[in-house]
């Protein structure tokens, strides 16, 4: 079965500089990858989706890459602030699947 | 407010008790999921319907009921559950079945006593 791999301890940076989480997987190949934001006692929250084929996809501050040698995916938060505290779950569907699988995220502070 | 609309927001029960979860849409969306979050693990998949129709039961023990009604409502029943059910439960919308995105509310925590 597929295994997704976030950093569990938290990462903690300061206002102003990017954050860059990681998102490793292991077995099969996805066809699509899927970020979503998750406040404390709230649903996830859709942000991006990248396909195979891309290699990078950006939304205002936010930017995904994909690499499918390597087994990763990174997310990046540029010009960070701390209303972008959250944490940060990645979730995979194989191709010609239908399922997401999910990793089980990485807790982001950004402090003043 | 994405859409999506879970009751109660805080449930607390005893193993004997019989309750239900509710999750309302307002997407016009064709299919809804029932997930499972427990503390430091991923969401795992519960329900799916597709159409009203479920399409996918993840080896979930029988003591969770899903129903849907109608394509804008879910349910999930509960009934005898053990200490271990503890854990926000989420209901999801998407589209339709597949690889779209999902739209979440915002869950219900449940502590089973």
């Amino acid at each position: 079965s597929q295994k997704i791999e976030q950093n569990s301890e938290a990462l903690n940076i300061q206002e102003g500089k990017t954050a860059t989480l990681t998102c490793n997987y292991t077995n099969y190949s996805p066809a699509y990858l899927q970020w979503y934001r998750q406040d404390p006692g709230r649903g996830p929250v859709f942000l991006l989706l990248i396909r195979e084929n891309e290699k990078e996809k950006r939304k205002e501050r936010l930017k995904v890459t994909f690499d499918t040698t390597l087994k990763q995916s990174l997310f990046h938060i540029t010009a960070s602030q701390p209303a972008d505290s959250a944490t940060y779950l990645c979730a995979l569907v194989r191709g010609g699947g239908n399922k997401l699988t999910f990793g089980t995220g990485t807790q982001l502070k950004v402090e003043l | 407010e994405t859409g999506v609309t879970q009751t109660p927001r805080h449930l607390v029960m005893g193993m004997t008790n019989k309750k239900s979860l509710k999750c309302e849409q307002h997407l016009g969306h064709n299919a809804m999921y029932w997930y499972k979050q427990s503390a430091k693990k991923p969401l795992e998949l519960m329900f799916v319907y597709s159409l009203e129709e479920r399409v996918e039961n993840n080896s979930v023990p029988s003591r969770f009921s899903p129903e849907c009604p109608n394509s804008s409502h879910l349910f999930l029943h509960l009934h005898t559950l053990q200490p271990e059910d503890s854990a926000l439960y989420l209901c999801a919308s998407s589209q339709k079945q597949g690889i779209e995105k999902l739209f979440f509310g915002s869950g219900t925590q449940l502590s089973v006593l």
